[in-house]
């Protein structure tokens, strides 16, 4: 099976800072990778698809590159509203493994 | 408005059986294709189970294979999950979720039921 990791594990952040968080599969995936944000004690909630197309109503402030092994999620400029963990997911075949998370905070 | 209410969940014992259902509203069930993913206490997320939009194809992750079953009923607009054989390490907030395509993004997700696993 495909295993996905992402890096870093956590980061700290200060507001209006541009992050950067990175997504790779052990296999290509072509680009069936997708991000989540998920706040503390909340649902998931879809960022990204196809990974780079946004979802509708998401910030453009995020932003989704890559194909095959490596991809990335960027916030653009950090707000205090992101403070999330945030996955990665393959959907290229199943297993329909997600990433490990990212949490992201406000330094 | 979409929603995916699942039930079902609770405290049992190791070895025990359990039921959960997601009932889904605000949108046509029978196109979506549906996926099972909990989360243990603390950790990240784990995808567990899907099943295609007919119910003719399901896939498991290796941790719950042969113990899980995944099914739906389009007419009731509702998809289930048994579990049996229950463990420790299943202990986890189980969500039900909704992608449009067949291999697709989730961007509908139920808030959870939890399953807490211990003697």
């Amino acid at each position: 099976d495909i295993q996905m990791t992402q890096s870093p594990s956590s980061l700290s952040a200060s507001v209006g800072d541009r992050v950067t968080i990175t997504c790779r599969a052990s296999q290509g995936i072509s680009n069936f990778l997708a991000w989540y944000q998920q706040k503390p004690g909340k649902v998931p909630k879809l960022l990204i698809y196809a990974a780079s197309t946004l979802q509708s109503g998401v910030p453009s402030r995020f932003s989704g590159s890559g194909y095959g092994t490596d991809f990335t999620l960027t916030i653009s400029s950090l707000q205090p509203e992101d403070v999330a963990t945030y996955y990665c997911q393959k959907y290229n075949s199943a297993p329909f493994t997600f990433g490990p998370g990212t949490k992201v905070d406000i330094k | 408005q979409v929603q995916l209410v699942e039930s079902g969940g609770g405290l049992v014992k190791p070895g025990v059986s359990l039921r959960l259902s997601c009932a889904a509203s605000g949108f046509t069930f029978g196109d979506y294709y549906m996926s099972w993913i909990r989360q243990a206490p603390g950790k990240g997320l784990e995808w567990v189970s899907y099943i295609s939009d007919s119910g003719s194809t399901m896939y498991y992750a290796e941790s719950v294979k042969g113990r899980f079953t995944i099914s739906r009923d389009n007419a009731k607009n509702s998809l289930y999950l048994q579990l049996n054989s229950l463990r420790a390490e299943d202990t986890a907030m189980y969500f039900c979720a909704g992608s449009p395509d067949l291999l697709g993004a989730i961007d509908y997700w139920g808030q959870g039921t939890l399953v807490t696993v211990s003697s």
